[in-house]
């Protein structure tokens, strides 16, 4: 089975510049998860799909970040324009499940997209 | 609110000694609590998960973990180190039971010598 699938795996812009990254999750997920990894930090949630629907995105930084997720599979995140702190492994993660625990709501999660902003 | 303590950022043992990594949350609800493993410049792998019951909860790699409410921690542990755990490793705390509402901790670093 193919894991979650992230391009590009490293970007380094300058500091006003805009930048995408894409995901590809694993085949029949619905559940489509963005985590911004800061150096030293643990990942936080930046915004998560159901199919197509944003579910939540409350941490994301809407003046700057934005998502979508057409047809409900493949997912790009944008920054635009980027700034210093926005340096971080952005990481995309799926899930079999509709949001009940107990039924195939692990997350699996690709290698990420390291992006430094000079 | 939810968080996540993981104490010590960086632990090293010998290869064979027990290996510790500390996790205490705060959480005004039961919590479901998650342990996290990402090796150099990959993506987080699940090692194990306390959801309700038994509160010894057993993962991959020989890793298992203690869930001790009266001390709010949720501590992993390994009897013997090999050198292919050396790896970051990430508590995580969930109210709502999701994967989606996550809270990770900073991660403790595991350096493991020969």
């Amino acid at each position: 089975e193919a894991g979650v699938a992230q391009s590009p795996r490293y970007k380094i812009i300058e500091k006003r510049q805009s930048v995408a990254f894409w995901c590809n999750p694993i085949s029949g997920h619905a559940t489509l998860y963005w985590y911004q990894q800061i150096l030293g930090q643990g990942p936080k949630l930046l915004i998560q799909f159901q199919n197509n629907g944003v579910v939540d995105d409350s941490q994301l930084p809407k003046d700057r970040f934005s998502a979508e997720r057409l047809k409900g599979v493949d997912s790009t995140l944008k920054i635009q324009p980027a700034k210093l702190e926005d340096s971080a492994v952005y990481l995309c993660a799926s899930s079999l499940g509709t949001g009940q625990f107990r039924v195939n709501t692990e997350a699996f999660f690709g290698q990420g997209t390291r992006l430094t902003v000079v | 609110a939810q968080s996540v303590t993981q104490l010590g950022s960086h632990v090293s043992v010998s290869e064979g000694a027990l290996v510790l990594l500390r996790c205490n949350y705060s959480s005004s609800v039961p919590p479901y609590l998650f342990w996290y493993v990402q090796y150099p410049n990959q993506g987080l792998q699940l090692l194990l998960k306390y959801t309700t019951g038994a509160t010894l909860v057993k993962g991959i790699n020989g890793f298992e973990a203690e869930f001790k409410k009266s001390e709010t921690s949720f501590h992993l542990t390994k009897p013997s180190a090999h050198m292919s755990d050396a790896a970051e490793y990430f508590c995580a705390v969930s109210l709502t039971g999701t994967a989606s509402k996550l809270t990770f901790g900073t991660g403790t670093r595991l350096q493991v010598t020969l």
